[in-house]
C-alpha cells in the first residue's frame, strides 16, 4: 500500500494562507487522496478528499497534479483555533483501508 | 445521533490481562474500522470491517481480535495485554467500503503495565 509523507511541522500566523504539502509516488489507480484534523484528546476530523485536479469546500482547498505524486492542502486565512494535527492519507479502494501519514503539526501564532 | 461512541475512555490493564474495547455507531454506516495512534506515529490501522459478519486484517493486526455480528457494533479484544499495546485507540466508521469520509470515535486511552 502507497505511503504517504508530509512536513512534521509548520508555524503560521492568524489570516495568513497555509499550504501543506504531502508526497505520495506510489499512489495507486484506484486510491483517493484524504485529508483529516486532529485537535488533542479528539479523534481525527474529515477535512477534503480529492482525485485529481483541485477541490473545494468551505473549509480548505485540495490540489492534486496530474501525476497525482503529491497533494497540497491549503487552509486560506488560518486562525488560532486553526492550530491541530493535520493527515494526508490515501484511501485505498481496492484494499478497503486508509492508510494515514505521520501528519504535520500547524501552530498558528497570533 | 450519537455517532461514533466508545467505552471505556481510559484503561489499565496488567501484561497478560485481556479485555475487550467497545464501539458502537448509530449512522448505520456498513464500513467499520480501529486504529491505534502512538505518539510520532500517526494512526495505524489495525482491522476493519465492511458489513456485518465480514472482518478483515489492517497494518498492524496482531494481538488483536474483532467481530461484526451487527451492523453497530464492532468491539476490539486484547486476548493477552502487552505492553507494546499501550496506545490510544479509535473507532471510526463510513457510509460504506469506498473513499466517504470517516467519522472517528473520542478514543480510548489505554496503559498496560
Amino acid at each position: 500500500l502507497a505511503k504517504t509523507t508530509q512536513p512534521i511541522s509548520m508555524d503560521s500566523y492568524e489570516g495568513q494562507e497555509v499550504n501543506i504539502t504531502c508526497s505520495h509516488n506510489n499512489i495507486a489507480t484506484n486510491d483517493y487522496i484524504t485529508w483529516y484534523q486532529q485537535f488533542p484528546s479528539q479523534g481525527p476530523r474529515f477535512i477534503i478528499q480529492g482525485y485529481k485536479t483541485k477541490v473545494t469546500n468551505e473549509v480548505a482547498s485540495l490540489f492534486i497534479p496530474a501525476d497525482r505524486k503529491s497533494s497540497t492542502l491549503s487552509l486560506p486565512r488560518v486562525s488560532l483555533s486553526d492550530t491541530a494535527v493535520y493527515y494526508c492519507s490515501l484511501f485505498s479502494g481496492g484494499y478497503n483501508k486508509l492508510i494515514f501519514g505521520a501528519g504535520t503539526r500547524l501552530a498558528v501564532h497570533p | 445521533n450519537a455517532g461514533v461512541t466508545q467505552t471505556p475512555k481510559f484503561q489499565v490493564l496488567k501484561t497478560g490481562q485481556s479485555m475487550t474495547l467497545q464501539c458502537a455507531q448509530d449512522m448505520n454506516h456498513e464500513y467499520m474500522s480501529w486504529y491505534r495512534q502512538d505518539p510520532g506515529m500517526g494512526l495505524r490501522l489495525i482491522h476493519y470491517s465492511v458489513g456485518a459478519g465480514i472482518t478483515d486484517q489492517g497494518e498492524v493486526p496482531n494481538g488483536y481480535n474483532v467481530s461484526r455480528s451487527t451492523t453497530e457494533d464492532f468491539p476490539l479484544r486484547l486476548l493477552s495485554a502487552a505492553p507494546s499495546q499501550t496506545s490510544v485507540y479509535f473507532c471510526a466508521s463510513s457510509y460504506q467500503a469506498s473513499y466517504n469520509e470517516q467519522f472517528f470515535g473520542p478514543g480510548t486511552r489505554l496503559t498496560v503495565l
